[in-house]
């Protein structure tokens, strides 16, 4: 079985501001790792994801994530955050190179990032 | 760009009424998913199907089926509807090998 916990429920920030949210995943197996945002009244839109390759995965709205295998950990960051980052972030796991039955994506229970002026 | 597109944004139903969520998705996506979203609870996975006719239940399947006759359909049914039901649905869908999933812009379902 796999899980994900994400350590803050909430993280106030203030514009300009560096920004962290972390992630921490179990798995017996190797996985594939996911950062996903949910803006107000919407859907999830992929971030970034990890599947294979350099440690350092760059994703979109200047958002960054490092895969750190012996900590079992997919930490988001962004050096200087907007207003227009508020919004509840989730991190994801699936299995690698799994197929079939075998497809999960499970997430943590997601990152509240408020960005204050 | 990948669309996921799910009939209703907003829906009212009565308790015991059977409630049908429809999920479409036009990638060809072998897996598709539904999940329902509470908060403080994060995601959780209510059931996916990764061929058509196949079917899996998640971590919460219980009080919901499934149905995917059609590669591009997936529909989440709620055989009667209970007020414990009311919550955001979000459908899923992605390639079968490839990582993550591109997701429809959800369901605000209430059972009164």
């Amino acid at each position: 079985a796999q899980s994900v916990t994400q350590l803050d429920s909430q993280v106030p920030v203030f514009e300009e501001a560096p920004v962290e949210l972390r992630c921490n995943y179990s798995s017996s197996v190797s996985v594939y790792l996911f950062w996903y945002v949910q803006y107000p009244n919407q859907g999830l839109q992929l971030l970034l994801k990890y599947l294979s390759g350099s440690t350092l995965v760059k994703g979109i709205n200047g958002f960054e994530a490092e895969f750190n295998k012996s900590q079992t950990s997919f930490h988001l960051r962004k050096p200087s955050v907007h207003i227009s980052d508020t919004a509840e972030y989730f991190c994801a796991v699936s299995r690698k190179n799994s197929g079939g039955s075998n497809y999960k994506l499970t997430f943590g229970k997601g990152t509240l990032l408020t960005v204050n002026p | 760009d990948v669309k996921v597109t799910q009939s209703s944004r907003y829906l009212v139903k009565r308790t015991g009424e059977k409630v049908f969520l429809e999920c479409v998705q036009d990638m060809d996506h072998e897996n598709m998913f539904w999940y329902r979203q509470d908060p403080g609870l994060g995601l959780r996975l209510i059931y996916f199907s990764y061929d058509v006719k196949m079917k899996e239940k998640g971590d919460i399947p219980e009080g919901y089926s499934v149905s995917r006759e059609k590669k591009e359909r997936f529909s989440l049914i709620l055989e009667s509807a209970s007020t414990n039901q009311t919550s955001m649905y979000l459908c899923a869908s992605s390639y079968i090998r490839r990582g993550g999933a591109f997701f429809g812009q959800g369901t605000r379902l209430t059972v009164v």
